[in-house]
């Protein structure tokens, strides 16, 4: 079974301009959640998407944005970048999501985006 | 009350010693207490989770030993080997539709060979 893919792999932008990221989950999984990584905050939870439908958000600005497709695949989206937004976005996929007993999470390699 | 605050941020084991994270948590509405393991340039990968009506959970070298009381919880490595050298993170989350992990910030471990 292939892993959860995130694409592209690593992404070079600058301040002002807006960056999409994407995320394959694993078959068939539906929940999918985004994550950004810095060395200061650790791992912190941007939002949450299940069946197109997104479940939760974290405290994140509204420049953060997700969708999810009829195929669980799901894009985020930073408008008006930062410098502060360079981070690495973790996408996970679990089957359904919602903290069920014994639920996993399952992480792609991330994409690091740099912000110059 | 979503903090996770976890110690050491770094640790430097011998080969064969016992390595050991600890994690606090301050919300109450977490019941499940995952620990990730993250090699460089990977995701992170689910090592062991625990969930508090228990207070030890075994899965070979690794074991999570859970304090409700004191809302702790930590990582043991026994026999740490040079392979286990990467970063670690605790976390807490809480099931309904309002799931989310809450992560501690990390502790980086180094076994010396």
């Amino acid at each position: 079974k292939a892993g959860v893919t995130q694409t592209p792999r690593y992404l070079i932008k600058t301040r002002g301009q807006q960056v999409t990221l994407s995320c394959s989950p694993i078959s068939g999984h539906r929940s999918v959640s985004w994550y950004q990584q810095t060395p200061g905050q650790g791992l912190q939870f941007l939002f949450e998407y299940f069946s197109e439908t997104q479940r939760n958000k974290g405290n994140f600005p509204g420049r953060f944005s997700g969708r999810q497709f009829s195929n669980s695949r799901s894009e985020m989206n930073v408008s008006t970048l930062e410098l502060g937004d360079s981070a690495l976005y973790l996408c996970a996929s679990s089957f359904r999501g919602g903290g069920y007993a014994n639920e996993k999470l399952f992480f792609g390699s991330g994409t690091q985006l740099s912000v110059l | 009350q979503q903090q996770v605050k976890q110690s050491p941020q770094s640790l430097i084991v011998q080969k064969g010693g016992i390595s050991i994270i600890n994690c606090a948590y301050e919300n109450t509405a977490f019941d499940y207490f995952p620990w990730y393991q993250q090699f460089p340039g990977k995701g992170p990968a689910l090592l062991i989770a625990i969930r508090p009506d228990v207070s030890e959970k075994k899965e070979g070298r690794f074991t999570i030993s859970f304090n409700k009381s004191a809302k702790q919880f930590s990582l043991h490595i026994m026999d740490s080997q040079p392979g286990d050298s990467a970063t670690y993170f605790c976390a807490g989350g809480s099931g309904g539709s309002n799931y989310k992990l809450t992560f501690g910030k990390g502790t980086l471990l180094t076994v010396n060979p």
